[in-house]
């Protein structure tokens, strides 16, 4: 099956940088998702896109399928920017995602 | 709007004891359903996943069983607990179609003792 890996495994970053995440996959992929989870252990969506570029506020992703990887960006981050970013992948239409080992960033004041 | 709603929140059991964590959806028809486990510190590890009333997946084996005796009801069992069956457990829903993504549930932080 599909392989997701992710890096950098852990990110320290002082409040106000920028950083870059990214997600490389096995094979083509038909859907891939960005997700942060809280403290808390709470997931939530940031992006689904399996191709193109897409922006929510601070945060921008872009995927190149062809060359099988996917980025997120961080700009001007925040300390309620601290946690784990995962990257899921799902190889073809209607199989699961399958989930890199994520990234862990802190965020420090 | 749909919405995910996943019970309880935090579950201290003894080992031998049995388990049973619910998740529902609303506001949508014929989800697929899934349930995924995280150990501390560690990644998402899919136990089961659910296309349908009655259609259960299991992607690997060990102590724990699903059930989906509704459409948008899904549910974690075990009979006897085992330490390592500690974690976090996460239920989630996608369409199946096209464009779809996953959305979670709060999950459950259980700890086996």
């Amino acid at each position: 099956g599909i392989q997701v890996e992710q890096s950098p495994p852990d990110l320290i970053l002082q409040e106000g940088a920028n950083s870059t995440l990214r997600c490389n996959f096995s094979d083509s992929v038909n859907n891939l998702q960005w997700f942060h989870q809280n403290p808390w252990g709470q997931l939530i969506n940031l992006f689904y896109i399996p191709s193109g570029t897409k922006q929510n506020g601070r945060l921008s992703a872009t995927t190149v399928a062809t060359e099988r990887y996917s980025l997120l960006y961080i700009s001007s981050s925040q300390t309620t920017d601290s946690g784990v970013y995962f990257c899921a992948a799902a190889s073809n239409y209607g199989q699961n995602f399958v989930f890199g080992p994520g990234t862990r960033l802190s965020v420090l004041p | 709007s749909q919405t995910i709603h996943q019970w309880p929140a935090t579950l201290v059991q003894p080992v031998g004891s049995p388990l049973s964590l619910e998740c529902t959806v609303e506001g949508t028809s014929n989800p697929n359903l899934y349930w995924y486990r995280q150990a501390a510190g560690r990644g998402l590890q899919l136990l089961f996943y659910s296309v349908g009333i009655g259609q259960i997946s299991s992607e690997v084996p060990q102590n724990l069983s699903a059930s989906r005796p509704q459409d948008r009801q899904f549910i974690l069992s075990s009979k006897k607990l085992l330490l390592s069956d500690s974690g976090f457990y996460l239920c989630a829903w996608g369409t199946g179609g096209p464009n779809y993504g996953y959305t979670f549930g709060s999950g459950t932080r259980l700890t086996v003792v």
